[in-house]
């Protein structure tokens, strides 16, 4: 079936430098894409979306580009900081009433 | 409260019994949705509510597991003759409308099945 899933399980990044989480879906009739990050014991947090319309949208400190040639997502994280630190999911959804299809997730480990 | 609330925050069950897990979501969000997460492991769509109704229960494991809606408001997902394989972190999120992209989760409800 059609499923959203992550390149890599494990990003250590080192303190102050920029992160890069990939993602790739398969799922071309999605509407929106969405990033949340997970701290542990925590609910996922809603951190940007993207619609299938845009290729690239930026937050604070994040920025999220879109490529549906090759079906491709990611996440850019600025100057990373110790908060940083969790497990980011990307997720799909179509417009209006839907579930949101989670991909596996990544963790990111940020180093002093 | 502010946000979306969950009960019990954990729970520790015998194999064979049923357990029921709440969910109180942020007051008017009309879209409710159950995710269960695995240690480790991403989130693996249960069922979600539009109002009262719920248009998507594909995600349900087994004819065990159930949820339902009341009022608008609080949920309820009820699995009955747990198995250990059960045994996960059961999510409950809300948002305002279905084509709201920020889902607000609880914590969750920790569920261990000896």
């Amino acid at each position: 079936g059609e499923s959203v899933g992550l390149h890599l399980p494990t990003l250590s990044v080192q303190e102050g430098d920029n992160s890069i989480i990939n993602c790739a879906y398969s799922n071309s009739a999605s509407d929106y894409f969405i990033w949340y990050k997970q701290e542990s014991g925590k609910g996922p947090q809603f951190i940007i979306d993207i619609r299938s319309n845009m290729d690239k949208r930026q937050g604070q400190r994040v920025t999220v580009l879109l490529n549906k040639t090759v079906k491709h997502l990611s996440l850019q994280i600025a100057a990373t900081q110790p908060g940083d630190s969790a497990v980011y999911f990307c997720a799909e959804k179509p417009a209006g009433w839907g579930k949101f299809q989670f991909g596996a997730g990544t963790q990111v480990v940020v180093t002093p | 409260g502010a946000g979306v609330s969950q009960s019990p925050s954990n729970k520790v069950t015998e194999k064979g019994k049923d357990v029921e897990l709440r969910c109180d979501p942020i007051s008017g969000h009309t879209a409710l949705y159950w995710y269960r997460q695995s240690l480790g492991q991403g989130l693996e769509f249960l069922i979600y509510f539009q109002g009262n109704s719920a248009p998507d229960k594909s995600g349900l494991p087994s004819d065990r597991f159930s949820a339902e809606r009341t009022g608008g408001s609080v949920s309820t997902l009820t699995i009955q003759r747990t198995q250990q394989e059960d045994s996960a972190v059961y999510l409950c999120a809300s948002s305002g409308t279905g084509g709201a992209r920020e889902l607000f989760f609880g914590e969750g409800s920790r569920l261990t099945v000896l």
